[in-house]
């Protein structure tokens, strides 16, 4: 298995509502990402955790909170959201074995928007 | 900080032509590795090839080689033969050794379509 699986594909959420995102890899990879990315432009780093714990918080606003339950799996909690949070969040992985120049492993994501 | 450039938002190219995709970057660090990600409209990235900055040969993988050229910090993508599949969003990233990938840094993307 070589795929990093998010669910849902789509989503639709009020700005009073609570959602979750789901990332699950089965590749005994170590260090999972999320990122936020706008229509037409690069993704944007929001968290990283490695080896189930937070390491990277890129000054994300508190309304999205990353959640690592298990090695495999990846969580975003989503609460109170804006309009402007409207986005695609991709997760990835990658094995973080301490080697360099590992390659990240993208989902497919979950286009989100906030109504 | 490091940037990486992409001049070039939106190419296009005719099926079984060859098409190149300009990319330049600056940093001040001498160990560093590159890539180019491709992005279908199934949103999916996945790499389509590496560079260590160490190397001196050009990365190939099948239709796809790059032209590296670390004094002027460039680092071009040339699709052989395109094929209909190869249209999507290509992103450019750089990653300094020993730091996280996740840390990489994207050029904004060139989105380019192989027209029949």
């Amino acid at each position: 298995d070589t795929e990093v699986t998010q669910t849902p594909k789509h989503l639709v959420m009020g700005m009073t509502n609570k959602k979750s995102l789901k990332c699950e890899q089965h590749m005994g990879h170590r260090a999972m990402y999320w990122y936020k990315q706008k229509a037409k432009k690069p993704p944007e780093l929001m968290f990283v955790y490695s080896y189930e714990k937070l390491s990277i918080n890129e000054s994300v606003p508190s309304r999205f909170s990353p959640e690592c339950p298990n090695s495999s799996l990846l969580n975003l909690h989503l609460h109170a959201l804006q309009p402007e949070d409207s986005a695609l969040y991709l997760c990835a992985s990658n094995p973080a074995t301490g080697g360099s120049g590992e390659k990240l492993f993208f989902g497919s994501g979950t286009q989100l928007s906030v109504l | 900080a490091q940037t990486v450039t992409q001049s070039q938002p939106e190419m296009s190219v005719q099926e079984a032509e060859t098409v190149t995709l300009s990319c330049t970057y600056d940093t001040s660090e001498n160990n560093y590795y590159l890539f180019w990600y491709k992005q279908p409209p199934s949103r999916q990235m996945i790499l389509v090839i590496r560079q260590e900055a160490y190397k001196q040969q050009n990365a190939t993988e099948n239709r796809f080689s790059v032209n590296f050229q670390k004094a002027a910090k460039s680092f071009s993508l040339k699709i052989s033969d395109s094929q209909l599949g190869d249209t999507a969003m290509y992103f450019c990233a750089f990653m300094k050794q020993y730091t996280n990938a996740g840390k990489s840094t994207f050029g904004d993307g060139t989105t380019l379509t192989v027209k029949p």
